[in-house]
């Protein structure tokens, strides 16, 4: 079975700084990809980043980026020169080649800018 | 612009009743999700739906169940309500036949139902 564990419940972060959001993962699966998701107040989840299992640079999009340590089934998402508006719930998920893509997620951390 | 909708943003219901959780996708995807987001716990998968009139359980199916006559909706179903059951409800899609390896099949979320049992 696979599994995601979320570590930090809630945290605080200075405008402008970076920030970098903890995520470990268990799995049997040799092949599997790694995401991170948004939730923002308003409670949609909006999709940021992904990493698959087989590749070999760290993936990023913008501001975000995904530090993967595979050896150490982590998957830490950075986030640099944070931003009031990055203030919301962030999850980390794992899916599974097989079937219908389902994903697994974490407990959450909720990330609060401050000004 | 919106691509999964949910149709109940708050519902307040009594225990005992049956609900129906109504999701819509207009992006032709095959996959269908329905999880369960609670505080400390994440989001949890109830059920999901591969194909018209196909089904799986997800992780903590007991005290649901799913319909899906069309491929734009699926619907989740509470038989009959528990109080243990007041949460956040997502509905998710994606699409189907392209490997999870590459990335494009993200879910896409709608902006959930939030049930309160009484």
């Amino acid at each position: 079975a696979q599994k995601i564990t979320q570590t930090q419940p809630g945290m605080f972060v200075q405008e402008k700084e970076a920030v970098t959001l903890d995520c470990t993962y268990d799995t049997s699966d040799p092949s599997y990809g790694l995401f991170w998701y948004k939730q923002p107040s308003s409670g949609e989840m909006i999709f940021l980043i992904y990493q698959g299992s087989y590749d070999q640079q760290n993936a990023t999009e913008g501001r975000y980026s995904l530090n993967f340590q595979k050896a150490r089934k982590s998957a830490n998402l950075v986030i640099s020169a944070s931003q009031l508006g990055d203030s919301a719930m962030y999850f980390c998920a794992m899916g599974q080649i097989q079937g219908a893509q389902k994903l697994v997620f974490g407990q959450g951390t909720r990330l609060t800018i401050n000004p | 612009d919106v691509k999964v909708t949910q149709s109940s943003r708050y519902l307040v219901k009594r225990t005992g009743e049956k609900v129906f959780l109504e999701c819509v996708q207009d992006m032709d995807h095959e996959n269908m999700f329905w999880y369960r987001q609670d505080p400390g716990l994440g989001l949890r998968l109830i059920y999901f739906s591969y194909d018209v009139k196909m089904k799986e359980k997800g992780d903590i199916p007991e005290g649901y169940s799913v319909s899906r006559e069309k491929k734009e909706r699926f619907s989740l179903i509470l038989e009959s309500a528990s109080t243990n059951q007041t949460s956040m409800y997502l509905c998710a899609s994606s699409g189907a036949g392209t490997s999870i390896l590459s990335g494009a099949n993200v879910l896409t979320f709608g902006a959930g139902s939030r049930l309160t049992v009484l």
